[in-house]
């Protein structure tokens, strides 16, 4: 059936460094690929999405990698800053529209 | 612009209660989905409405009920609450299908 495994489900960093999250998903079909944020107490934040006919997709500090081929996407985050730290969700979807999420990865930023 | 609305932010029902919850989507937006969130499940799909018809259902019993109305607000009905059904339920709306969904603050159920 429809999966998305997420890694890692805990990641700390320092601040300044860089933050990687990876999603494989199992659907062939999938053609979409939204990442939201999730702080404490509030609904998830979408932060960045990609399409299949995209190979990857930058917004200042975010960006997002898709491989088809290996059914891999993964979000980057580079400089992060301590406001950073929140749980990050990967989602996958067909033309359902039904959204497919990952288990979420807690991010710590150490300042 | 207002985003999504989920009223009431917090409920707290007794085993074998029914409940409703209301979503009222971002102007605009026709289609509204519903996530249930529990620590140990994550995020699930619980079902999606788009001009008023459910579209897609997700694996979630029969007591798990919804409705969109024509101004495109919609609710989801749970009945028979089991103490299982404690979690905090998530509306996203979108334009469409396959297109950016914004969620709510959500809504925490806890059934005692």
């Amino acid at each position: 059936g429809e999966n998305v495994e997420q890694h890692p489900s805990t990641l700390s960093v320092q601040e300044g460094d860089s933050a990687v999250i990876k999603c494989t998903y199992s659907d062939s079909a999938s053609n979409y690929f939204p990442w939201y944020k999730q702080e404490l107490g509030k609904g998830p934040q979408l932060i960045i999405d990609i399409r299949s006919n995209v190979g990857e997709k930058k917004d200042q500090r975010i960006a997002v990698t898709l491989n088809k081929t290996a059914k891999h996407f993964s979000l980057h985050i580079t400089e992060t800053q301590p406001e950073d730290s929140a749980v990050y969700f990967c989602a996958a979807s067909t033309n359902t529209g039904k959204l497919i999420f990952g288990q979420g990865t807690t991010l710590q930023v150490k300042p | 612009k207002a985003g999504v609305t989920q009223t009431p932010r917090y409920l707290i029902k007794t085993r074998g209660q029914q409940v409703t919850l209301s979503c009222s989507p971002i102007s605009g937006h026709r289609s509204v989905s519903w996530y249930q969130q529990t620590p140990g499940q994550g995020l699930q799909f619980l079902f999606e409405y788009f001009s008023e018809t459910q579209r897609n259902k997700g694996n979630f019993p029969g007591r798990f009920s919804g409705r969109q109305f024509s101004n495109s607000r919609s609710e989801m009905n749970v009945s028979t609450l089991e103490l299982g059904d404690s979690a905090l339920y998530l509306c996203a709306s979108s334009r469409e299908k396959n297109t950016e969904a914004f969620f709510g603050q959500g809504t925490r159920l806890t059934v005692v």
